[in-house]
């Protein structure tokens, strides 16, 4: 069975700091897509980045940057310089049969001034 | 690109009753997925549509829960009987195969009294 698994329920990091969140999952499959997303408080649920797995080079958007070791089977979020926006659940997230999608337990962080 | 809606936002209901959740998926997506969310968990996939067909269904989706989407376009998820265990958010999520991302709605925050 495919899982993903958040080891860190709580994070919390300074704003303009840098802080990276965990991801591990399992598949026996070769080619994948892994997402991480975002859930502020009480809003919407948004995509923050797409990893190919077929792909060597690391996701980047902006701020947010993957970290993906495929034989580790390893996906984590660096994200840089910290905003007092970036506060939100986060969560790790596979894509199974169907493209429904299999999510970590999430990550809670807090961004501190 | 007007985003997936659900409605309603809130719903509060006793326990014994039926409810219905209706979503509207972003209309040039042909898959839409339904997942319950519970308090500081991951969501749990219940349900998918490929166009009309229902393709899927997880084994959290009980006898009393039924899901549609006539013609493609909107869907509703009915909860016949409601139980205290069936207060969570229920989210909606639209996307294409391919391994694109797929979009969420605001969700839906059943409590049961």
């Amino acid at each position: 069975a495919q899982t993903v698994t958040q080891s860190q329920p709580e994070m919390s990091v300074q704003e303009a700091e840098t802080v990276t969140l965990s991801c591990t999952y399992d598949t026996s499959e070769s080619n994948y897509y892994l997402f991480w997303y975002k859930q502020p408080p009480s809003r919407q649920m948004i995509l923050v980045i797409r990893q190919e797995a077929y792909k060597q080079q690391n996701a980047t958007e902006n701020r947010f940057s993957v970290n993906f070791q495929k034989a580790a089977k390893s996906f984590s979020l660096k994200i840089s310089d910290s905003q007092l926006g970036d506060t939100a659940m986060y969560f790790c997230a596979f894509p199974a049969g169907g493209g429904k999608l299999i999510f970590g337990q999430g990550t809670e962080l807090s961004v501190k001034p | 690109d007007t985003g997936v809606s659900q409605d309603p936002r809130h719903k509060i209901t006793k326990r014994g009753q039926n409810v219905t959740f209706r979503c509207d998926p972003i209309s040039e997506h042909n898959r839409l997925y339904w997942y319950r969310q519970t308090l500081g968990q991951g969501p749990e996939f219940l349900t998918y549509f490929q166009n009309e067909a229902q393709l899927e269904k997880s084994r959290l989706l009980s006898d009393r829960f039924s899901a549609e989407r006539p013609k493609g376009s909107f869907s509703t998820l009915e909860i016949q009987r409601t139980e205290q265990g069936d207060s969570a958010m229920y989210l909606c999520a639209s996307g294409q195969d391919g391994g694109k991302p797929q979009h969420f709605g605001d969700g839906t925050r059943l409590s049961i009294l």
